[in-house]
């Protein structure tokens, strides 16, 4: 079975830094693009970054709003995605989601169930 | 940065026909995938690429793009339509995924 399983969410200060992690399994890890997205509460969805796949090099790619800040890295050999999440701010605290891309511009067909990230003194 | 615009909450009678619209600049070049995301639950496709249909969505679900629009349409809606549905594409300038801000679907 196709599964994606975020841990690592909890409550951080600001200024603190946390990394997700998602476990990855029922396919080929290095085939996939592999994405994070994020939720406010109470907001829409917003895209984090992206990790190409082994093909096109692992390539990362960030959105504005944390490039500089966040670092995706893979670990091949534990099947898992990572966030690592530094100099957080109250506005990064939201759902995290990881989610398998089909392609660079693909939909994202696996999603995980997301992990809380509250970021307050 | 490119921009997708959906409204914010569309209403519609069960058994009537839901149009929920995701408008950016010459979209109708891009390709579009549509999300539904049930309260507390994670989004699933329920559209790819423009008009396709993943294998569990009913035929009631279907897509079109074209010029600055791209449009999901559900057909016969039922309560468990309910939800709130994303549109989302590639930006080759940005590298970046784009999502549309979302359009909340009440059935009524």
């Amino acid at each position: 079975e196709v599964q994606l399983v975020e841990s690592g969410g909890g409550l951080v200060q600001p200024g603190g830094s946390l990394r997700l992690s998602c476990a990855v399994s029922g396919f080929i890890f290095s085939d996939h693009y592999m994405d994070w997205v994020r939720q406010a509460p109470g907001k829409g969805l917003e895209w984090v970054g992206r990790t190409r796949n082994k093909a096109n090099s692992y390539i990362t790619e960030y959105a504005a709003s944390v490039k500089g800040r966040f670092t995706i890295s893979r670990e091949a050999s534990k099947n898992s995605l990572y966030l690592q999440m530094n100099s957080l701010k109250t506005e990064d605290t939201a759902v995290y989601y990881c989610a398998r891309s089909e392609s660079v511009t693909g939909h994202m067909d696996v999603w995980g169930k997301g992990t809380t990230v509250t970021v307050s003194s | 940065s490119y921009v997708l615009t959906q409204s914010p909450s569309v209403s519609v009678a069960p058994g009537k026909t839901a149009t929920i619209t995701c408008g950016g600049n010459t979209i109708g070049t891009r390709s579009v995938h549509w999300y539904r995301q049930r309260p507390g639950q994670a989004p699933v496709v329920v559209i790819y690429y423009d008009s396709g249909r993943p294998s569990g969505i009913p035929e009631r679900f279907s897509g079109s793009n074209s010029g600055n629009t791209a449009t999901l349409t559900i057909s016969r809606v039922e309560a468990g339509d309910e939800g709130d549905y994303y549109c989302q594409v590639w930006d080759v300038p940005s590298e970046h995924v784009v999502f549309g801000g979302g359009t909340k679907l009440t059935v009524l």
